[in-house]
């Protein structure tokens, strides 16, 4: 079954405690990008991957680092995680990059971060 | 960057009315995405449109490229449609999202 998968789905964690989330997709798709939704704001991008060893910084890139080693995974690494960091995380991908072609995203299932 | 921008925020419809969501944006662009998401949080594309309209099921979506305006309309609606219907353009810049509850 294609999909994007994340993990964990739910992470309690404190103030400055690192912690990685995984996204990991089985279609072969060359774009991956990361959001986070909070209330009132939507839907923000955080950092984008065109292909592997490619990666952007998205509208709010602070405070998250990623990687893309392979083509199916792209993990979200929170090095001192903050208060201000809890919201509600989606990985997507997509076969291209978005933009001028207009690809579907596929979206994971989301990852609530609580940072007490 | 894109503004985008959708209305209503929130819409509450007996079932079997007839549903219109509206986006607008600022920006020229090449597609408009629609999302739904569902009451658990998951995100599933349903539309991505760059010009006139799609039909899938009792979904409808419409765009017009010179105005910037898309609208999404739900025909005999149905509690199962309530969710977060969320419009997105090509560059992924998404509008806030509208909530929608369809009463039995």
């Amino acid at each position: 079954e294609a999909q994007v998968t994340q993990n964990p789905r739910y992470l309690i964690t404190v103030t400055g405690k690192k912690l990685t989330v995984t996204c990991s997709q089985n279609m072969n798709h060359e774009y991956m990008s990361w959001y986070r939704q909070d209330p009132g704001l939507g839907l923000r991008q955080i950092y984008y991957s065109m292909n592997v060893e490619v990666t952007d910084k998205g509208d709010v890139p602070e405070g998250y680092k990623v990687s893309r080693k392979e083509k199916r995974n792209f993990p979200l690494i929170l090095e001192s995680p903050s208060p201000n960091q809890t919201s509600l995380y989606f990985c997507a991908s997509s076969l291209f990059s978005s933009g001028s072609r207009g690809e579907t995203q596929y979206f994971g299932p989301g990852t609530r971060l609580l940072v007490l | 960057k894109n503004e985008v921008e959708q209305s209503p925020q929130n819409l509450t419809a007996q079932e079997g009315e007839f549903i219109t969501i509206n986006c607008s944006y600022s920006v020229g662009i090449s597609a408009l995405h629609w999302l739904q998401q569902h009451p658990g949080g998951g995100i599933v594309s349903l539309f991505m449109l760059s010009s006139g309209k799609k039909k899938h099921g009792r979904l409808i979506a419409t765009i017009n490229i010179q105005e910037k305006h898309s609208s999404l309309h739900i025909t005999a609606s149905h509690p199962r449609d309530s969710a977060v219907y969320i419009c997105a353009d090509s560059w992924l810049t998404f509008g806030e999202g509208t909530q929608l509850t369809v009463n039995p």
